[in-house]
């Protein structure tokens, strides 16, 4: 089992929907996460970090559930430019990736 | 923009060779981790450097070595190169401590070996 699974996806959706992404770690131990976004050829960019149970910042919400051990992305009122890998981090004393949740969001 | 720079940007490389990557961190950092790429996946942990000392390695063979220098900037040294490192190599600065170990990345190194 890999440390920290996602689904690959891809999720086709239209301007202005709500998109959920899963994410579940193995280690219950892990005290941070994060969600990245990356662009194509491009670096991770840092979307969110959460150290207790969630965090929000305009149309995104970061949501922790320790006793299932999943982080979850919501992305409210989705715009073009949401169209992008989205990668789940947690930290069990190394950092560790998922695959990433490719999303497209259509016109 | 993060403040971490990598150089060079891209690289090719062939079978056999050796190659040097560079990473200077954001400023008050004194983390940086290292990060293969590979198309398609997720970054995969390379190692970790603190105040120039390694802090912890991934699954990669010791062909894969690294520096960390006195100002926080850092090499990653890759010998014997095979077709599969062909990768993104991405450097992360950050600090230590909960609350403070948020990883901002370089542009990376995208290097091919032939």
């Amino acid at each position: 089992r890999k440390e920290v699974e996602q689904d690959p996806g891809p999720f086709n959706v239209p301007e202005g929907a709500t998109v959920a992404f899963n994410c579940t770690y193995s280690n219950s131990a892990s005290q941070s996460f994060f969600w990245y976004r990356q662009d194509c050829r491009k670096e991770p960019k840092l979307l969110m970090s959460v150290y207790s149970s969630g965090n929000e910042d305009g149309r995104f919400t970061a949501q922790l559930n320790r006793a299932s051990q999943y982080i979850s992305l919501l992305i409210r009122d989705s715009k073009l430019s949401d169209s992008a890998t989205y990668l789940c981090v947690v930290n069990m004393a190394k950092f560790y990736f998922g695959s990433g949740t490719k999303l497209n969001v259509k016109p | 923009e993060t403040g971490v720079t990598q150089s060079p940007t891209h690289l090719i490389k062939t079978r056999g060779q050796q190659v040097t990557l560079r990473c200077s961190s954001q400023s008050g950092h004194n983390t940086v981790s290292w990060y293969q790429q590979a198309l398609g996946q997720g970054p995969q942990f390379i190692f970790q450097y603190y105040r120039e000392e390694e802090n912890g390695r991934g699954n990669f063979p010791p062909r894969f070595s690294g520096l960390q220098f006195p100002n926080y900037s850092s090499e990653l040294n890759v010998n014997a190169l095979e077709l599969d490192d062909s990768a993104l190599y991405l450097c992360a600065s950050s600090s230590q401590g909960l609350y403070t170990d948020t990883q901002y990345f370089g542009p990376g190194t995208r290097l091919t070996v032939l």
